[in-house]
């Protein structure tokens, strides 16, 4: 099994209400991580989390709040989003945060804030 | 908000011609580098990846060039397919072994007409 598995794969929502996105893998990776990636741009690095700890946070607003329950799970906490935020939010997983370790991507969930 | 005038470089070739897409990267301390493939509607996937203490790297009709002196990547496709129209980005690792910052270039559009 070498997929990453996002849900929901779509989401609408209102700048009032709260969502999350969760991530999934079961690859025994042990790093996990949160980009954003706007249309025709590059995806963005959001959040690194190394053996269920936050490692790397660029700078990310605090209405955006990820968790790592566990070495498998990785969700990203929505609330009080803007219609800038709409974006492409990809989950990604890699063997460690080491050097010469390729990161697998999810498919992405396309957010859309109203 | 976004910036306008802003494109993708692209890169148009016939069925069977071989592609080159360059990159170029700004840190001297990147040490692993990737090649991503994105379709349409799709997160990134893994196709070549390189160390900085080799030159050149070969895979199934891909080959990675890395020319450290002028801190410059090629990918190059042989025999290209229409299922290789995607968006190819390039990524490295910068911080050295000890950090997860997966960092992607700007991105290039390769579109293969029959």
């Amino acid at each position: 099994d070498t997929e990453v598995t996002q849900t929901p794969k779509h989401l609408v929502m209102g700048m009032t209400n709260k969502k999350s996105l969760k991530c999934e893998q079961h690859m025994g990776h042990r790093a996990m991580y949160w980009y954003k990636q706007k249309a025709k741009k590059p995806p963005e690095l959001m959040f690194v989390y190394s053996y269920e700890k936050l490692s790397i946070n660029e700078s990310v607003p605090s209405r955006f709040s990820p968790e790592c329950p566990n070495s498998s799970l990785l969700n990203l906490h929505l609330h009080a989003l803007q219609p800038e935020d709409s974006a492409l939010y990809l989950c990604a997983s890699s063997r460690n945060t080491g050097g010469g370790t390729e990161a697998f991507f999810g498919q992405g969930t396309r957010l859309t804030v109203v | 908000g976004e910036s306008v005038g802003l494109h993708l470089p692209t890169l148009s070739v016939q069925e069977g011609d071989n592609s080159i897409i360059n990159c170029a990267y700004s840190n001297s301390a990147s040490d692993y580098f990737i090649w991503y493939k994105q379709e349409s509607g799709k997160g990134p996937q893994f196709i070549i990846d390189i160390r900085s203490n080799m030159d050149k790297r070969q895979g199934q009709r891909v080959t990675v060039l890395l020319n450290k002196t002028v801190k410059h990547l090629s990918l190059q496709i042989a025999a290209t397919q229409p299922g290789d129209s995607a968006v190819y980005f390039c990524a490295e690792i910068i911080g050295g072994t000890s950090y997860g910052k997966l960092t992607f270039g700007q991105g290039t559009i390769l579109t293969v007409h029959p």
